[in-house]
C-alpha cells in the first residue's frame, strides 16, 4: 500500500519568513496530493491540493510543487503569520472510480514566532 | 459551504461497551470514509464505503468495527466492544472533494 513520509516533524520560523514542508510517497498510482492544516482539537482543513498532471500550484501565500518522477511534493508558505501556526499534513490519494483511501503523512508542527 | 456533520462531538464509554458514531455526509457525495487520530499522532484510514459496501479497510478495522448507511443520509461507525486503545478522535469524510467532519472524540474508560 501507499506510504507517505513527511519532514520535518517540527518547524519553527520567524514571522515573515518562509516555511517548507516536504513529503515523499511510494505508490506510483497516487495521483492526487492534498495538504491539510489542523488546529488543535479541530478537523483537518484542506488548504491546497495538486493533481499529478500539474507540477506546481499557487494560492496566495501557499504553493505546492510535485515531482512525479522522484515521488515527492512540497508545501511552501511565504510571509508566514502567527495564524499559520498549526499541524500540517500531506496526503496521497490514488483516485479511482470506486474511491480509495487517503494516506496521510506524519504531520509537521509549524510554529511561527511573532 | 456544504459540511460533513458528526455526532456526538464527545463520547465517553466504559471498556467493553458498544458505541455508534454518526455522520451525515455531504448530500451529493458518493464516497464515505472513517479515519481516526490518536492524540498527537497522524490521521489513520479505517474504512472506505462506496455503492453501499465497503471498498477498502485497514488492518485497524477488525471484526469489532462495522459501518452502515442505514437510511441513505446517515453513515455510522459501530465499535462492538470498546477497548482503551480505541480512545481517539474519529473523523468521518466524504468525497469528492474529500471533506472531513468535525470529529467525535471517543474516550474509553
Amino acid at each position: 500500500g501507499e506510504n507517505v513520509e513527511q519532514h520535518p516533524s517540527t518547524l519553527s520560523v520567524q514571522e515573515g519568513d518562509s516555511a517548507v514542508i516536504k513529503c515523499t510517497y511510494s505508490d506510483s498510482a497516487s495521483n492526487y496530493f492534498p495538504w491539510y492544516k489542523q488546529e488543535l482539537g479541530k478537523r483537518p482543513q484542506l488548504i491546497i491540493d495538486i493533481r499529478s498532471n500539474v507540477g506546481e500550484k499557487k494560492d496566495q501565500r501557499i504553493a505546492v510543487t510535485l515531482n512525479k518522477t522522484a515521488k515527492h511534493f512540497s508545501l511552501h508558505i511565504t510571509e508566514t503569520q502567527p495564524e499559520d501556526s498549526a499541524v500540517y499534513f500531506c496526503a496521497a490519494y490514488p483516485r479511482k472510480s470506486s474511491g480509495d483511501k487517503l494516506t496521510f503523512g506524519t504531520g509537521t508542527r509549524l510554529a511561527v514566532r511573532p | 459551504e456544504p459540511e460533513v456533520t458528526q455526532t456526538p462531538s464527545h463520547q465517553v464509554t466504559q471498556m467493553g461497551q458498544e458505541v455508534i458514531l454518526r455522520c451525515v455526509p455531504i448530500s451529493n457525495h458518493l464516497y464515505f470514509y472513517w479515519y481516526r487520530q490518536i492524540l498527537g499522532q497522524k490521521v489513520e484510514f479505517l474504512v472506505s464505503f462506496y455503492n453501499n459496501e465497503i471498498s477498502e479497510k485497514s488492518e485497524i478495522f477488525d471484526d469489532q468495527f462495522s459501518v452502515e448507511r442505514p437510511d441513505g443520509s446517515n453513515f455510522t461507525l459501530k465499535i462492538r466492544s470498546t477497548k482503551l486503545e480505541d480512545s481517539a478522535m474519529y473523523f468521518c469524510a466524504s468525497s469528492d472533494p474529500i471533506t472531513f467532519g468535525s470529529g467525535t472524540r471517543l474516550t474509553v474508560v
